[in-house]
């Protein structure tokens, strides 16, 4: 069981929106601690997608967006296109334990 | 750019201890962080610990007690050995660059490929 909750899977159509969330507690996302986000394609490895929160690496569309709030954070796809199919997976750190990197359990983005 | 290409045996016994290794080109690792992370057939991240410049590490608190993860800054090269490990350790492995600002604020910004390791007799 993951320390944060993503949705199993989630579709949209191409051109549409699409959001994923990411649900955490008070000792990670709660604790304001930033939360970034990953796309897993098919047969590769995680690509960096959002860090500290709604900042976006370099050569990452705008369509992405990342937002957080109170213990939850989200995803934001816009402009849906085929070669967005795949993984997404959430990250934060949590201060439980001495404290660690925790991820999302992932989810699966379907463009019909 | 910096590069990671992870290597080691595909292949370990239940019981014994996996040993892999990443190799870091394009940058001194000593400027950096570096941590591992896995992902079992079908399934999501699991985090497994980091390497800092001065060689301390932090490891995930369900793994704590099995890993060990060190650096040869001669090799620019990482390491992660895993002790006693089962079937539940069959998993791709992933070396990464781990940023990290101020506490909390850390993610990975440059993945290797993976190596992928199976678990079994």
């Amino acid at each position: 069981q993951s320390v944060l909750t993503q949705p199993p899977s989630v579709s949209g159509a191409p051109g549409q929106r699409v959001t994923i969330s990411c649900t955490g507690s008070n000792s990670n996302i709660g604790a304001r601690y930033h939360v970034h986000w990953y796309q897993q394609l098919p047969g590769t490895a995680p690509r960096l997608l959002i860090y500290g929160n709604s900042d976006r690496p370099s050569g990452v569309p705008d369509r992405f967006s990342g937002s957080t709030s109170g213990t939850s954070a989200s995803l934001d796809i816009t402009g849906l296109r085929a070669e967005d199919e795949g993984n997404y997976y959430c990250q934060s750190y949590d201060s439980s334990l001495n404290g660690y990197v925790v991820f999302g359990g992932g989810t699966k983005l379907t463009v019909l | 750019q910096v590069q990671l290409q992870e290597s080691g045996p595909g292949l370990v016994k239940p019981s014994e201890t996996l040993s892999l290794s990443c190799t870091v080109s394009g940058r001194s690792i000593g400027y950096y962080y570096w941590t591992w992370i896995r992902q079992p057939p079908g399934k999501g991240l699991e985090w497994i610990g980091v390497i800092y410049y001065n060689g301390s590490t932090t490891y995930n608190p369900s793994l704590r007690s099995r890993v060990t993860i060190s650096a040869d800054t001669s090799k620019n090269q990482l390491s992660l050995k895993l002790s006693s490990v089962t079937a539940a350790d069959t998993a791709v492995y992933y070396c990464a660059r781990y940023l990290e600002g101020t506490l909390g604020f850390c993610y990975m910004d440059v993945w290797g490929k993976g190596t992928t390791v199976t678990v079994s007799s």
